[in-house]
């Protein structure tokens, strides 16, 4: 089966600028996962998608973070404006529900410059 | 806060030999999980352990729970330099049960 499939790899942006991430989760997945992890340290959950509705966003930084999964297939993470401190790894995750051990799927993640 | 702490935060052994590495954790759970992170990739899932169950194997790898220390180690035997990576234990949410919590890892570095 395909991977969980993130674009892109590598992203350089100056602060106050605006950049937008892609994941597209396993197929049938129906629960999908963004963390960040900043180098060092394990992955912090952002935003947890049940299909295309909001399971968890009690770590998101709404006022400049935001999320969708239209259709509850994809989905976009985006940062606006992006500050020095969001300079991590992006990573996308999928699971095929929420039930308890439910083992999730990682994508390579985005890596994220903050000039 | 992260639920999980790994120790140690660094391990280096010669290929061939064992190599342990500790998760505690603070609040009750439903399973434990253990994944392996090479540098510039993802994370990929290597076991789960149910908080009724006290070990579990799979290949080279041989896991651990004492959930009245809320504790859990992996075992890796016979390392090889394929090994080298960080690991990390994470624990589902008590009211979230989708939800895992990931330590800061253990980083392991196999000698050849």
């Amino acid at each position: 089966e395909a991977g969980v499939a993130q674009s892109p790899r590598y992203k350089i942006i100056e602060k106050r600028q605006s950049v937008a991430f892609w994941c597209n989760p396993i197929s049938g997945h129906a629960t999908l996962y963004w963390y960040q992890q900043i180098l060092g340290q394990g992955p912090k959950l952002l935003i947890q998608f049940q299909n295309n509705g909001v399971v968890d966003d009690s770590q998101l930084p709404k006022d400049r973070f935001s999320a969708e999964r239209l259709k509850g297939v994809d989905s976009t993470l985006k940062i606006q404006p992006a500050k020095l401190e969001d300079s991590a790894v992006y990573l996308c995750a999928s699971s095929l529900g929420d039930l308890p051990g439910q083992p999730q799927h990682f994508g390579d993640g985005t890596r994220l410059s903050i000039l | 806060s992260q639920q999980g702490e790994e120790d140690p935060q660094a391990l280096s052994i010669q290929e061939g030999e064992n190599a342990t590495m500790n998760c505690s954790y603070k609040t009750s759970i439903n399973n434990l999980q253990w994944y392996r992170q090479n540098s510039g990739r993802g994370l990929v899932h290597l076991i789960l352990i149910r908080s009724n169950e006290r070990e579990k194997h799979s290949g080279r790898l041989r896991v651990t729970l004492d959930t009245s220390k809320k504790s859990s180690s992996l075992l890796i035997t016979a390392s090889r330099a394929a090994d080298t990576a960080s690991y990390f234990c994470a624990t589902d949410g008590s009211t979230n049960a989708g939800k895992s919590t990931f330590g800061d890892g253990t980083t392991l570095t196999v000698k050849p």
